[in-house]
């Protein structure tokens, strides 16, 4: 079975600090690897995905991400933390295929908070 | 391309009722997944619709169910409703025929159970 752990349930940072969110998956398959990011009263919106192309994975509002399969980790990074990046964050796993249809197993999520 | 659409935003029942949401997948998007989220639990998986059919079921008691109709929307239905059902209800939509089968969210669904 597929599953995700979420390093940090609350991280803090300063306002142009690096932000560093930590996942590590188990998948006894090649995984499908995700980021999510939600805002409160919104849904889940999609900030970058691993697809096995590259290790390293570009995705919106300066967000990357490495896959490092020694590790089986995919850890979310930004460079210089913005106010607007408070919000919870989401790592999430797919095997995309097989019996998994349409289910992505997620970590139980990191609430990041920005000071001034 | 209109996002995810999810009817109504915010739902107050009674226990022991039964409810029906609403959810329209991203146009041309023809699987539709649902997650219940609750502070305690998470984002679970309850199901996954493609073509009118049920592809995937998460572990979920049988009062929970769903459907997908031609135009690919689909709803989910809870009877007998309990506290603990109280959630946010998540739908996402995906274009299967991609090799990434990113999701798309909706807005979800409040449910209150009272």
């Amino acid at each position: 079975a597929q599953s995700v752990t979420q390093l940090g349930s609350h991280v803090s940072v300063s306002e142009g600090a690096l932000v560093l969110l930590r996942c590590n998956y188990s998948s006894s398959v090649p995984p499908y690897l995700f980021w999510y990011v939600q805002y409160p009263n919104q849904g889940l919106q999609l900030l970058l995905k691993y697809t096995s192309a590259a290790t390293l994975v570009k995705g919106i509002n300066g967000f990357e991400a490495e896959f490092k399969k020694s590790e089986t980790s995919f850890h979310l990074t930004k460079p210089s933390a913005h106010m607007s990046d408070a919000a919870e964050y989401f790592c999430a796993v797919s095997d995309a295929g097989g019996t998994s249809y349409g289910k992505l197993t997620f970590g139980q999520g990191t609430i990041l908070t920005v000071h001034p | 391309k209109a996002g995810v659409t999810q009817t109504p935003r915010y739902l107050i029942k009674t226990r022991g009722q039964q409810v029906t949401l609403s959810c329209s997948p991203i146009s041309g998007h023809r699987s539709v997944s649902w997650y219940q989220q609750t502070p305690g639990q998470g984002l679970q998986f309850l199901f996954e619709y493609f073509s009118e059919t049920q592809r995937n079921k998460g572990n979920f008691p049988g009062r929970f169910s769903g459907r997908q109709f031609s135009n690919s929307r689909s709803e989910m239905n809870v009877s007998t409703l309990e506290l603990g059902d109280s959630a946010l209800y998540l739908c996402a939509s995906s274009h299967p025929g991609t090799s990434i089968y990113e999701q798309y969210f909706g807005p979800g669904t409040r449910l209150t159970v009272t």
